[in-house]
């Protein structure tokens, strides 16, 4: 089973600043099968990105993400008070098909 | 504008079943999609239970595959889980999901699906 790490476990930042989460894959992941979602209290997840560097639709342009090796990236170029919230990266195509990270809490400094 | 909305009971006695169902509007659980359902133990991170092709072809998350039954009726355009042996430890947020391009595009609200006696 792959494992995703997800770092830093809380980030704390202010409305305008830059975010960048990460994701550790355990082993191989192709770019084409990472994902990240944004999970707000009491919501379901929602798709930000797909194919490690899709926005989703109409997901805002300040969200983006990368890929290096195992390494996965999103960057959250000005937050936004509406973008603090969880955010969990996945990868798909190891067994289980679908393997979540642990998240990452994007929280108001 | 695709939806997905799941139902059932929100309580179920340990070693009982647990049975929801995701009612899907805006597509056809007979298009090329796949289905999944996912779960969120409270204040925890989301496991994928399943996923299913109206064709019949399902994948189960190994964790589970031994209690774990996905089913579609493409009549009622929609799917079903049911969940066997339940224990305090399958009590969580229990989603429906579509399937997009090696990820889920679309979420239902979620259930909360509570064991106890």
């Amino acid at each position: 089973e792959i494992v995703l790490t997800q770092s830093p476990g809380t980030l704390s930042l202010s409305p305008g600043e830059r975010a960048t989460l990460s994701c550790r894959a355990s082993q191989s992941v192709s770019s084409s099968y990472l994902a990240w979602y944004q999970q707000k209290p009491g919501q379901a997840p929602r798709l930000l990105i797909y194919g490690a560097s899709y926005r989703a639709t109409g997901i805002p342009d300040r969200f983006s993400g990368s890929a290096s090796g195992t390494d996965f990236s999103l960057i959250i170029s000005r937050l936004e008070p509406e973008d603090f919230a969880v955010y969990y990266c996945q990868q798909y195509g190891s067994s289980p098909l679908y393997t979540f990270g642990q998240g990452t809490k994007l929280e108001i400094k | 504008q695709v939806q997905l909305q799941e139902s059932g009971p929100g309580l179920v006695k340990p070693s009982g079943t647990l049975s929801l169902t995701c009612a899907v509007s805006g597509d056809s659980i007979s298009s090329s999609n796949w289905w999944s359902w996912v779960r969120q133990p409270p204040g925890e991170g989301l496991e994928w239970i399943g996923e299913l092709y109206h064709g019949g072809t399902i994948s189960y998350n190994p964790s589970l595959e031994s209690r774990v039954t996905i089913s579609v009726d493409k009549s009622r355009n929609h799917f079903s889980l049911k969940l066997t042996s339940v224990t305090a430890a399958d009590t969580a947020m229990y989603y429906c999901a579509r399937n997009g391009f090696f990820s889920l595009d679309y979420w239902g609200q979620g259930t909360l699906v509570t064991v106890s006696s």
